[in-house]
């Protein structure tokens, strides 16, 4: 079946720019996540969705930094006023239930490789 | 705050060679550590995961030891192909009320399997 999807796969901003970078999750499930991999490290947690419900967002770096799931499917992060710091791939993922633990696999997309000049 | 250390940060090994990654975290409050690997372009996929409540688990060539009192698991991958390069990284889930599930990664260890 179809995975998770994100687009664009690669996107190239001047600074100061806004980007909008989109998650479709598989058909189905509550949650969502995205997160941040700078190169060479590990994903680091940005914010979460149950559904259309932003119930967690302790990772956004700044107040530009803004999500939103209107209907409780599709996605979409939005980076306003970019900076160099903001160059990383962005990840999304979904997971079928909206608890933690073994239950939890979460399903990441390939991400949006932002490079901001 | 890093709350995943892994280790190494890279690591090379003969094709048919055991390959051992090892993670240590901080919190106690971790219920759940997963295992992903990552190839180049690719996102994370989920490989293997344990519970605190079980010391190992096996699947395939793939093997979790957890040791819950030093706070410390490891990834073993018993005879490594060529095919497992990639990067791996240890995470946990925090054990809390209200927790949504996000996971804690560690920094990731790139293993290159020698033919």
């Amino acid at each position: 079946g179809a995975g998770v999807s994100q687009s664009p796969r690669y996107k190239v901003a001047k600074r100061g720019q806004d980007v909008a970078l989109r998650c479709d999750p598989i058909s189905g499930h509550v949650s969502l996540f995205w997160y941040q991999q700078a190169l060479g490290q590990g994903p680091e947690f940005l914010t979460y969705f149950q559904n259309e419900a932003q119930l967690d967002k302790s990772g956004l770096p700044s107040d530009r930094f803004f999500a939103e799931r209107p209907e409780g499917s599709v996605s979409t992060l939005k980076i306003q006023r970019t900076q160099q710091e903001d160059s990383a791939v962005y990840l999304c993922a979904s997971s079928l239930v909206s608890s933690g633990g073994a239950s939890n696999e979460q399903f990441f997309g390939p991400g949006t490789r932002l490079t901001v000049l | 705050q890093q709350q995943v250390k892994q280790s190494p940060q890279s690591l090379i090994v003969q094709k048919g060679g055991i390959s051992i990654i090892n993670c240590a975290y901080e919190n106690t409050a971790f219920d759940y550590f997963p295992w992903y690997q990552q190839f180049p372009g690719k996102g994370p996929a989920l490989l293997i995961a344990i519970r605190p409540d079980v010391s190992e688990k096996k699947e395939g060539r793939f093997t979790i030891s957890f040791n819950k009192s030093a706070k410390q698991f490891s990834l073993h991958i018993m005879d490594s192909q060529p095919g497992d390069s990639a990067t791996y990284f240890c995470a946990a889930n925090p054990n809390y009320s209200g927790n949504t599930g996000k996971l804690i990664f560690g920094q990731g260890t790139t293993l290159q399997v020698k033919p």
